[in-house]
């Protein structure tokens, strides 16, 4: 069975740094591109960043370029995400997702981590 | 980077159909056919329903089908049943990023 399991979300102050974590079981991990998409309370669903499988093409979305970086660890079957810069707009649930390739639908999502940037 | 556009809120009685829009650019869902549509319940996961503009996922109702014509993609249901009743949102490529439409309200009345 797929699993993606995402992890590392807390209250975090703004300008403060988190770094999410997806454990994905079930799948060979090394064959998909991977992604976060975010939902903030209330609002729709957001593609924020994607990574290939292997690890060498990462693309962001404008508004956290510069600020997020994805990275992965085909070993450990395991996603990253590290968020610098927090502000209160990041506040939103971070899913983790897979696509067999550049541009295909998300065929499994995790549950999601819970990020909330508060003073 | 914009937001594919949906409209808000959509709604039908037990056995109709409706059509959820979703448009976009030439950027995007008018550049490839790499169109999906996701539902989602309130506190659930998000499920693909239809993906590459009108393929549906194994296991997948029927009662769902998708089309695209130029910038403008649509999600048909059929058959409303209560079930149904949940967000919807469509997605494109829009290479190399990836685009979410503004997601869509479905009620069954």
């Amino acid at each position: 069975e797929v699993q993606l399991v995402e992890s590392g979300g807390d209250l975090v102050q703004p300008g403060g740094s988190l770094r999410l974590s997806c454990a994905a079981s079930g799948f060979t991990f090394s064959s998909y591109w991977m992604h976060w998409v975010r939902q903030a309370p209330g609002k729709g669903l957001v593609w924020v960043s994607r990574i290939d499988n292997d690890g060498t093409t990462t693309d962001y979305a404008d508004f956290v370029t510069g600020r997020f970086t994805i990275s992965r660890d085909n070993a450990k079957n395991t996603l990253f995400l590290q968020m610098n810069s927090l502000t209160v707009d990041d506040t939103a649930l971070y899913y983790c997702a897979r696509t067999h390739y550049s541009g295909s639908q998300f065929d499994s999502w995790g549950q999601g981590t819970l990020v909330t940037v508060s003073s | 980077q914009s937001a594919l556009t949906q409209p808000v809120s959509v709604s039908g009685s037990p056995g109709q159909s409706i059509t959820i829009s979703c448009t976009g650019t030439s950027s995007d869902v008018g550049a490839y056919n790499l169109v999906s549509w996701y539902q989602h319940h309130p506190g659930e996961v998000p499920k693909l329903i239809i993906y590459e503009v009108n393929k549906r996922p194994s296991g997948v109702s029927n009662r769902f089908s998708g089309s695209k014509s130029g910038n403008t993609a649509s999600l048909t249901i059929s058959g409303l049943q209560a079930v149904d009743e949940a967000d919807y949102y469509c997605c494109s490529y829009a290479g190399p990023i990836t685009v979410f439409g503004t997601g869509t309200k479905v009620t069954v009345l």
